[in-house]
């Protein structure tokens, strides 16, 4: 299967200050996800990236789409307690296999 | 809004016994996955449907999984017998045309 490794691997940071995860693949995709996960839940889907070098954001949360093709970064800005969890990302193969990454841990200390 | 409804929650099993997991994707989504995550890593692609026929289950255990979607909607995913190994969350999620796959809250597998 596709390999999708995320770093860092685990992050502990200060509330209210900023936070960089990114995602590399062996691969191309067509499609970024990104996704947070709490303890015992389901992954929620944050952003969708389409298309090489295309910026998004959906509130705090900015996500960019590798020109590559083969990465992905998520920014969160001013970070809050409710932040904590694993951030995921995922992209879909030609045959819609969604591949998901090795996942990065965040911690907010308040 | 529009969500992907599994059941159990959790559920508790002795090893050699049959499990099974029921899934109810979103309205109109005719991709349905079947993923397993084991804590601390990230979701494994199990099986993948398309309306009622399976498109990869090239990750089943055979032996002793399978998983069906009669009718195109709603899915059901089983394990027997259940080994010590097969703890893990069971996951599933649905898509509508392979952009964006939206995930159920997870059933929750102890075998003891």
């Amino acid at each position: 299967g596709q390999q999708l490794n995320q770093s860092p691997q685990s992050m502990f940071i200060q509330e209210g200050e900023d936070v960089s995860m990114n995602c590399t693949s062996s691969s191309i995709f067509n499609t970024w996800l990104w996704y947070k996960q709490d303890p015992g839940e389901g992954p929620v889907l944050l952003i969708a990236l389409y298309k090489a070098g295309e910026l998004t954001s959906n509130g705090r949360l900015t996500a960019q789409f590798g020109i590559t093709r083969k990465d992905s970064f998520l920014n969160i800005s001013a970070s809050i307690p409710s932040d904590v969890g694993i951030y995921f990302c995922a992209g879909p193969n030609t045959g819609n296999q969604f591949y998901f990454g090795t996942g990065t841990s965040l911690t907010v200390i308040p | 809004e529009a969500e992907v409804a599994q059941s159990p929650r959790y559920k508790i099993t002795e090893k050699s016994q049959a499990v099974a997991f029921w899934c109810d994707p979103i309205s109109g989504h005719a991709t349905l996955y079947w993923y397993r995550q084991i804590l601390g890593q990230g979701p494994e692609l199990l099986v993948q449907f398309q309306d009622e026929s399976v498109v990869d289950d090239s990750q089943l255990p055979k032996d002793r999984f399978s998983a069906e979607r009669l009718k195109g909607v709603d899915s059901t995913l089983k394990i027997q017998p259940a080994e010590l190994g097969d703890s893990a969350m069971y996951l599933c999620a649905s898509s509508l045309e392979g952009l964006e796959a939206f995930f159920g809250q997870g059933t929750r597998l102890t075998v003891v």
